[in-house]
């Protein structure tokens, strides 16, 4: 089976540091997408970021950028100067493969400390 | 542009009851996306329409739950009859047309149900 692993349950940093939340996933595809979500506490889950497989370039979105190692099949989220209203729960996902369907991994819940 | 919206936010029933619950997705978007989300955990997918038309209904329980999507725009899903474990929150997601997993998803702000 296709999988996303996040073997981060629970990570914590202190506000205005920087952190990298790790992600892994399964494929037999050459070209698909990668995203990060973000869902706050009792509120919706939004887009973070984006990544293209076949693009060499790491994406970046303001404070947010991946480190992306295709070989490696390996997806991790750098949070830079991080800000109280980053603490969420963060899902990796990965799609499309062949039928089409993102699959997403357990998640990590980010705790910002002031 | 309006977000996707779902209905109820929250719903409690007895176990053996039936539930409904709505979803309304952008305008224009193809795919629609029903998730179950247990606490604690991903978005696991149930079903996913392209218009009208099922994509991948592979891990919905099919002996207890239903869902349509009528004239390619609303959908609603059903659980008929609950269980303690079908307590979670249940997501809606729409994508624009396309290979649907390249673009992102759009989220609702989820339904949460309760079964006691």
């Amino acid at each position: 089976a296709q999988t996303v692993t996040q073997s981060q349950p629970e990570m914590s940093v202190q506000e205005a540091e920087t952190v990298t939340l790790s992600c892994t996933y399964d494929t037999s595809e050459s070209d698909y997408y990668l995203f990060w979500y973000k869902q706050p506490p009792s509120r919706q889950m939004i887009l973070v970021i984006r990544q293209e497989a076949y693009k060499q370039q790491n994406a970046t979105e303001n404070r947010f950028s991946v480190n992306f190692q295709k070989a490696a099949k390996s997806f991790s989220l750098k949070i830079s100067d991080s800000q109280l209203g980053d603490a969420a729960m963060y899902f990796c996902a990965r799609g499309p493969n062949r039928d089409d369907k993102i699959i997403f991994g357990k998640g990590t819940r980010l705790h910002i400390l002031p | 542009e309006a977000g996707v919206a779902q209905s109820p936010r929250y719903k409690i029933i007895e176990k053996r009851q039936s539930v409904a619950f709505w979803c309304n997705p952008i305008s224009g978007h193809a795919t629609l996306y029903w998730y179950q989300q247990i606490l604690g955990q991903g978005p696991k997918l149930l079903i996913q329409f392209q218009n009208n038309g099922v994509v991948d209904d592979s891990q919905l329980p099919k002996d207890r739950f239903s869902a349509e999507r009528l004239k390619g725009v609303d959908s609603t899903l059903k659980i008929q009859p609950a269980k303690l474990e079908d307590s979670a929150v249940y997501l809606c997601a729409s994508s624009p047309p396309g290979l649907a997993g390249a673009y992102e998803q759009y989220f609702g702000p989820g339904t949460r149900l309760t079964v006691t």
